[in-house]
């Protein structure tokens, strides 16, 4: 089974600064996916950037990049010049590459960002 | 191209009262998931599908019944609603998964209360 752990219930950053989301996960299995998504105040479920557990480099997309630690299981998100639009819950998820669970994306608690003017 | 809606967006239901959530996809996607969230906790899959006429069962599964007729469509059926079934319920859909990089997309999502 797989588990993911994200220990910051809420945070708070300035407009135009950095931050970094922890998120820690759980699995046996050799190879997998990890995911981050946003989820605004409006409901929706916004794909923000994914890392495969056999690449090499860091994932980027934009003003995200995914700090992934494979031997310490993290893959933390960090978000460059925030926004006030970042504000917002993000979700941490992974997915194994095989056996019953690789169907299942599997989510941590979520982490509600608010950025301050 | 709208690809992923949820019908209805919000529905108030009886402890006992049946109804069904459609989900479509206009993307051509063999998998398609349904998800449930409940407040401070993140996604949970309740059934899914990867391909039509064929549905399995996810982490949470009881007291939900799925269909996948057409592709483009998955059903989320409730026979008996209770109030433990009160969540926002998900639907999402993806290219078959393998071994790679492929998102999941998700729709807008639909508020259930059951009083």
């Amino acid at each position: 089974a797989q588990k993911i752990t994200q220990t910051q219930p809420g945070m708070f950053v300035q407009e135009k600064e950095a931050v970094t989301l922890d998120c820690t996960y759980d699995t046996s299995d050799p190879s997998y996916g990890l995911f981050w998504y946003k989820q605004p105040s409006s409901g929706e479920m916004i794909f923000l950037i994914y890392q495969g557990s056999y690449d090499q480099q860091n994932a980027t997309e934009g003003r995200y990049s995914l700090n992934f630690q494979k031997a310490r299981k993290s893959a933390n998100l960090v978000i460059s010049a925030s926004q006030l639009g970042d504000s917002a819950m993000y979700f941490c998820a992974m997915r194994p590459y095989s056996g019953a669970g690789s169907y299942q994306l599997t989510f941590g608690k979520g982490t509600k960002l608010s950025v301050i003017p | 191209n709208a690809g992923v809606t949820q019908t209805p967006k919000f529905r108030v239901l009886k402890t006992g009262q049946s109804m069904t959530l459609l989900c479509a996809q206009d993307m051509n996607h063999e998998y398609m998931y349904w998800y449930r969230q409940d407040p401070g906790m993140g996604l949970r899959l309740i059934h899914y599908s990867v391909g039509e006429g064929t549905t399995a069962k996810g982490e949470v599964p009881d007291g939900y019944n799925v269909s996948r007729l057409k592709k483009q469509n998955f059903l989320l059926g409730l026979e008996s609603a209770a109030p433990s079934q009160t969540s926002v319920y998900f639907c999402a859909s993806s290219y078959p998964l393998g071994s790679s990089y492929n998102e999941q997309f998700f729709g807008p999502g639909t508020r259930l209360t059951v009083l």
